[in-house]
C-alpha cells in the first residue's frame, strides 16, 4: 500500500524567504503527484499536478519536481509571503481503478512579517 | 461559481444516530470523492464515484453508504454514528482521470463530532 509522508510538520520562515518542502511516497508506480494548499476550516486548494512522466511543474513563485525513481517530490516556494501561510499536503495517485489519491499528513507554513 | 458545495458546514451526533452529508457540483463532473480527514492525518478516501448510477468503495467504506442518481450530487450517509466517525469529512470533484487540466476540486468540509 501507498505511503506518502511530509517532512518536516511544521515550518516557520521569515519573509521573503525561499523554502522547499518535501514529499516522499513508497510506491513509484504512480499515475501523478498533486500538491495541495488548506487553509484554516477550508476545503484543499490544488496547486500544481506532475504527471508520471514529468519532472516538474511552475506556477508563478511555486515549482514542483517529481522524481519517481527515488520516491520524492518538492515543492519550491519563492520570495515567501505571510499569504502563504498554511498547511500544503502532497498526494499521488495510484493507477489501479480506483484512481485514489494518497495523501501526506502535511507540513503547516508560518512566514513571518 | 459555486464550485462544491457541502452541508451542513458543522454537526453533533448522538451514538446510534444516523445522518447525511450532503455534496453538491456544478462543473458538471463526473468523477466525486468523499474523504475523511482525522487530526494530523492525511486525508483517507471513502467512497467514490465515476459517474451516475455507478459507486465504489475506497479505503475506509465502513459504517458509510453512497449513492449518485445525478451528475451533481453525491450524499454520503451515516447509518449508525460511532466515536470513531468523529472527523472532518470532505467531498471532491474531478472531470475525469486526473491530469495537468483537471486537478481535484473540494469542498470546504463538514466538521462532525459523535458523541
Amino acid at each position: 500500500k501507498q505511503e506518502v509522508t511530509q517532512i518536516p510538520a511544521a515550518l516557520s520562515v521569515p519573509e521573503g524567504e525561499n523554502l522547499v518542502l518535501n514529499c516522499s511516497f513508497t510506491d513509484s508506480a504512480i499515475y501523478n503527484l498533486q500538491w495541495f494548499r488548506q487553509d484554516p476550516g477550508k476545503g484543499l486548494t490544488s496547486l500544481l499536478l506532475i504527471q508520471s512522466s514529468q519532472r516538474e511543474q511552475t506556477s508563478g513563485r511555486l515549482n514542483a519536481s517529481l522524481d519517481k525513481s527515488s520516491g520524492r517530490s518538492t515543492l519550491y516556494i519563492a520570495a515567501s509571503q505571510p499569504g502563504d501561510s498554511a498547511t500544503y499536503l502532497c498526494a499521488a495517485q495510484e493507477v489501479t481503478g480506483a484512481n485514489n489519491l494518497f495523501f501526506g499528513t502535511g507540513t503547516r507554513l508560518t512566514v513571518i512579517p | 461559481n459555486a464550485g462544491v458545495t457541502q452541508t451542513p458546514k458543522f454537526r453533533i451526533l448522538k451514538i446510534g444516530q444516523s445522518m447525511t452529508l450532503q455534496c453538491t457540483q456544478d462543473m458538471n463532473h463526473n468523477y466525486m470523492y468523499w474523504y475523511r480527514q482525522d487530526p494530523g492525518m492525511g486525508l483517507k478516501l471513502i467512497y467514490y464515484s465515476v459517474g451516475a448510477g455507478i459507486t465504489d468503495k475506497g479505503e475506509v467504506p465502513n459504517g458509510y453508504n453512497v449513492s449518485r442518481s445525478t451528475t451533481e450530487d453525491f450524499p454520503l450517509r451515516l447509518e449508525l454514528a460511532a466515536p470513531s466517525q468523529t472527523s472532518v469529512y470532505f467531498c471532491a470533484s474531478s472531470p475525469g482521470t486526473l491530469n495537468y487540466n483537471s486537478p481535484l476540486h473540494f469542498g470546504n468540509g463538514t466538521r462532525l463530532t459523535v458523541t
